[in-house]
């Protein structure tokens, strides 16, 4: 399975600011999904970003204020802009392939804004 | 729409013991996987074990099974012998078998800790 460089760990931010959070895979992969933990919930899925066209946004989550980039197939960010309190989350980026193989998960991001 | 429900917030074990964990899930698909995923303090995601829904046939991974019931849409997560590593958040997670944007579908989770 792929291995996944998630950075920053954490970060502690301002209201207004915005965070942008890399992923970097160590093969190439299609699909790349971007996932919220807030605090002591489930996961959500945020977007899913193909390499070469737009992210796909879930219901509730908008490009303006969670833009996505996907330069080539082993690399993406999401920027999460215009900080506030309740951004406070854990955000995951996953990769996989469809089937029975699962997604594995980067080691996760968590922002704490001020 | 796709559903996951996780109805037990926390559980504990003894450490040696077993401990079932339960998950429901809701959908009018029939191809698709399901998975239990831990996830430590560490907060990295896990994948313990797998399911796929044509099969019959119970998974299991070393000390992990699980108890799948597709008719009853029910996919219980079986730990034997639990080891104070296992103490850690247990997700049941569903993916529609289709090709393109699969994503998956992540139940409450489960709290679970392992006692000396």
């Amino acid at each position: 399975s792929a291995v996944i460089s998630q950075k920053p760990s954490r970060d502690i931010c301002q209201r207004g600011t915005s965070l942008t959070i890399q992923c970097q895979v160590d093969s190439q992969v299609t699909m790349m999904f971007w996932y919220r933990q807030q605090p002591g919930q489930s996961l959500t899925l945020i977007a899913t970003a193909n390499q070469g066209s737009e992210a796909t946004y879930e219901s509730g989550f908008v490009i303006d204020k969670f833009p996505i980039s996907r330069p080539n197939l082993t690399f993406s960010t999401l920027t999460v802009s215009n900080l506030s309190p309740e951004d406070s989350s854990i955000y995951l980026c996953s990769v996989g392939v469809t089937g029975l193989y699962g997604y594995t998960f980067g080691s996760g991001t968590r922002l704490t804004v001020v | 729409a796709q559903t996951v429900t996780q109805s037990q917030p926390e559980m504990s074990v003894q450490e040696a013991e077993t401990v079932t964990l339960s998950c429901t899930y809701d959908t009018s698909e029939s191809n698709y996987y399901l998975f239990w995923y831990k996830q430590p303090p560490s907060r990295q995601m896990i994948l313990v074990i797998r399911q796929e829904a044509y099969k019959q046939q119970n998974a299991t991974e070393n000390r992990f099974s699980v108890n799948f019931q597709k008719a009853a849409k029910s996919f219980s997560l079986k730990i034997s012998d639990s080891q104070l590593g296992d103490t850690a958040m247990y997700f049941c997670a569903f993916m529609i078998d289709q090709t393109g944007a699969n994503n998956l579908f992540f139940g409450t989770g489960t709290r679970l800790t392992v006692i000396p």
